[in-house]
C-alpha cells in the first residue's frame, strides 16, 4: 500500500537558518506529492505540490522537488523565520485521487 | 469567504459517553471528507460525501461512528460509545468538484480527548 514517512520533529532552528525536512514515500504508479502545513490554531494548508518526476513545487520560499528515483520529496527552504513555525505534513495521492496519505508531520520551531 | 469551520474545537468526554462533531464546508463544494489524526501518527482518511452521499466509508473505524450530511451541507459526526483510543483531532475538509485538480481545503480541526 501508499505509505509516507517524513523525518520526526521537533525540528527547531534559529531565525535564517536553512530548512531541510526529510520525506520519502513508497506507491505504485506515479503518485502526486504534497506538502501541507498546519499553523497554530489553524486547518491543514496546501503549501506546494508537484505532480511529476523532477518537477519542483515552491510556495512562500519553500521548494520541494519529486525524485522518483530516491522515492524522495524533502522540502526546503533557505531562511526561515519565526513565522514558518508550525507542523509540515507530506502526503501523496495517486493519479485519480483527491484523497492523501499523510505522514505523521513535523513540527518545526523557529526562535528569534 | 469563508472557510471550513469545525465545532467544537475542543471536546473532553468520558468513557462510553456520546460526542457530535460538526463542519461546515465551504459553500458550494459538494465534497466532504473527514481525517483522524492519533497523537504524534498519521492523519488518516476516515470518510467522503458527495453532496448527501457516502462516496467512500472505508476508513471508518467501527459502527461506533456515524457520519451524516442531510441536505448536502454540514455534516455531522457522532462517536458513540466513545472509547480511550478514540482521543485525536479530527479534520474535515471541503472540495468543489470540477474538471482538474483541485485543492481540499481544511478547517482547523476538533481536539477530542476520551478520559
Amino acid at each position: 500500500g501508499n505509505s509516507v514517512t517524513q523525518m520526526e520533529g521537533p525540528v527547531t532552528l534559529s531565525e535564517e537558518a536553512f530548512l531541510t525536512i526529510n520525506c520519502t514515500y513508497t506507491a505504485t504508479g506515479y503518485p502526486s506529492l504534497f506538502w501541507y502545513v498546519q499553523y497554530p490554531g489553524e486547518g491543514l494548508q496546501l503549501l506546494l505540490k508537484a505532480t511529476k518526476a523532477d518537477d519542483k513545487g515552491s510556495n512562500k520560499g519553500f521548494e520541494a522537488t519529486y525524485r522518483k528515483e530516491t522515492t524522495s520529496f524533502h522540502l526546503e527552504k533557505g531562511s526561515v523565520q519565526v513565522s514558518d513555525s508550525a507542523v509540515y505534513f507530506c502526503a501523496l495521492s495517486p493519479r485519480g485521487s483527491y484523497i492523501p496519505t499523510f505522514g505523521r508531520g513535523t513540527s518545526l520551531i523557529v526562535h528569534p | 469567504e469563508a472557510g471550513v469551520t469545525q465545532f467544537p474545537s475542543h471536546s473532553v468526554i468520558e468513557k462510553g459517553q456520546t460526542v457530535t462533531l460538526r463542519c461546515d464546508p465551504i459553500s458550494g463544494h459538494d465534497n466532504l471528507y473527514w481525517y483522524r489524526r492519533v497523537m504524534g501518527k498519521e492523519i488518516k482518511f476516515l470518510l467522503h460525501f458527495v453532496k448527501e452521499s457516502k462516496q467512500d466509508e472505508s476508513g471508518m473505524p467501527n459502527n461506533r461512528f456515524l457520519a451524516e450530511r442531510t441536505g448536502g451541507t454540514y455534516s455531522t459526526l457522532k462517536v458513540q460509545p466513545a472509547e480511550l483510543e478514540d482521543s485525536g483531532v479530527y479534520f474535515c475538509a471541503s472540495r468543489h468538484t470540477s474538471g482538474s485538480y483541485n485543492e481540499q481545503f481544511f478547517g482547523p480541526g476538533t481536539r477530542l480527548t476520551v478520559l
